[in-house]
């Protein structure tokens, strides 16, 4: 059974820093790994993801990357504002679209 | 392009009770999932569809069903409600297996 942790599970940083937030897994037999934010009482947003031929991937600010023989990925956040204030949550499938979810890491990004 | 949209969007039922929750996903995408999120026990597994197929179904007990129609729609059902059930369910969405997932505001039902 695949376990997904992310440390740390909260942090506070205040704005303009570049911060990492990282994800292991015990399985590396994954399909794909993708990396969501969610803010308080609303769905999830779909930040990037990476298949699994894939060794990383880059969207403005962020940049996640994906190591599956030590089941290890790491979300970078460049330059971080206060608007990236929220819960990042890193999530895999096996085959389909079964997403097996982290514990996710609370972000706050003071001013 | 519209996104997941997800109705209602809040529920409030009583033990006992049954509800259906509805998903209809972005234009074009045939797979639809279906997760719970309860802060004791995070995201969990529902079902997950594909071409009005079930593929794979979590580890939840027999009053949670679910179904997609024809035209990729899916809904949930959970009868026999009980206050354990109260959580925000959240449904994504792809265009195919294995590709990105989107996913719906989600539907907060209470059970008193």
């Amino acid at each position: 059974k695949q376990e997904v942790t992310q440390i740390p599970a909260a942090l506070s940083v205040p704005e303009g820093e570049n911060l990492v937030l990282n994800c292991s897994f015990t399985d590396s037999a994954i399909y794909n790994l993708q990396w969501f934010r969610q803010d308080p009482g609303k769905g999830l947003t779909s930040l990037l993801l990476i298949q699994s031929s894939q060794r990383e991937q880059t969207s403005g600010r962020l940049n996640a990357s994906l190591d599956k023989s030590s089941g290890r990925s790491t979300l970078y956040i460049a330059a971080s504002q206060p608007g990236d204030s929220a819960t990042y949550l890193c999530a895999m499938t096996g085959g389909g679209n079964k997403l097996t979810f982290g514990t996710g890491t609370q972000l706050k990004v003071e001013l | 392009k519209a996104g997941v949209t997800q109705t209602p969007r809040y529920l409030i039922k009583t033990r006992g009770q049954q509800v259906t929750l509805s998903c209809s996903p972005i234009s074009g995408h045939r797979s639809v999932s279906w997760y719970q999120q309860t802060p004791g026990q995070g995201l969990q597994f529902l079902f997950e569809y594909f071409s009005e197929t079930q593929r794979n179904k979590g580890n939840f007990p027999g009053r949670f069903s679910g179904r997609q129609f024809s035209n990729s729609r899916s809904e949930m059902n959970v009868s026999t409600l009980e206050l354990g059930d109260s959580a925000l369910y959240l449904c994504a969405s792809s265009r195919l297996l294995g590709n990105e997932q989107f996913f719906g505001p989600g539907t907060r039902l209470t059970v008193l």
